[in-house]
């Protein structure tokens, strides 16, 4: 168990709907990321989150957007579903972005279903 | 959008041989991981590089973070049937409070008995 939780654990949608997954980083840390894992693209980063505020961008679709609050939680939303957005996505977290022992840790993702 | 290069893609092996993969890159990164997924589950780190050149071990895992920053391998020794499973490379860039990770294409381990 690497103390990233996620939720949903599944989730099964129709195209041109909206959700949001859910992630809790680990006890103290103050980054989280997002990544998206499809069978042609591979683990792609989206977006990382430090302390709240958005810190760097992979590719990220402009439907999709995130956020991290006071808590250090945080939420990816995906908007106007397309069947290609079918995928896992992972969050994962890490103590600090800056030099050794900030590895990242990830969550057991969610599995997204577009029909 | 980009990946590694990972090889092999996928690997049949018997219980008890000693395992290797490598990861190759066009571009330089701060840290090498190496990470094991298995079917359904989130990525789970087995190591961390952060020097050009540091050969780095976690009980039957060896890696080593590549001279020209650009490349890593990992041998695995001894194999067991519970190494089964894909193992991704991952290339790290830090700017600052910025960090993005790359990964590779993936290897697909599958240990007979």
């Amino acid at each position: 168990d690497s103390g990233v939780t996620q939720t949903p654990k599944h989730l099964i949608t129709a195209t041109g709907q909206r959700v949001t997954l859910r992630c809790s980083p680990r006890s103290g840390d103050l980054s989280v990321y997002w990544y998206q894992q499809s069978l042609d693209q591979g683990l792609q980063f989206l977006i990382q989150y430090y302390n709240g505020e958005e810190r760097a961008k992979g590719n990220i679709l402009e439907r999709f957007s995130a956020q991290q609050f006071p808590d250090l939680h945080s939420e990816l939303n995906l908007s106007s579903l397309e069947l290609g957005d079918s995928a896992l996505y992972f969050c994962a977290s890490s103590a600090s972005p800056g030099g050794g022992g900030n590895e990242q840790f990830f969550g057991p993702g969610t599995r997204l279903t577009v029909l | 959008g980009q990946q590694l290069n990972q090889s092999p893609q996928s690997m049949f092996i018997q219980e008890g041989e000693d395992v290797s993969m490598n990861c190759t890159s066009s571009s330089i990164f701060n840290t090498w991981l190496w990470y094991k997924q298995d079917p359904g589950e989130g990525p789970v780190l087995l190591i961390a590089l952060y020097k050009a050149g540091e050969l780095t071990s976690n009980g039957r895992l060896t890696a080593q973070f590549g001279i020209t920053r650009k490349d890593s391998f990992l041998n695995i020794s001894a194999s067991i049937p519970s190494d089964v499973g894909i193992y991704f490379c991952a290339g790290q860039v830090r700017t600052g409070t910025a960090s993005k990770l790359t990964f590779g294409t993936g290897t697909r381990l599958q240990v007979t008995l």
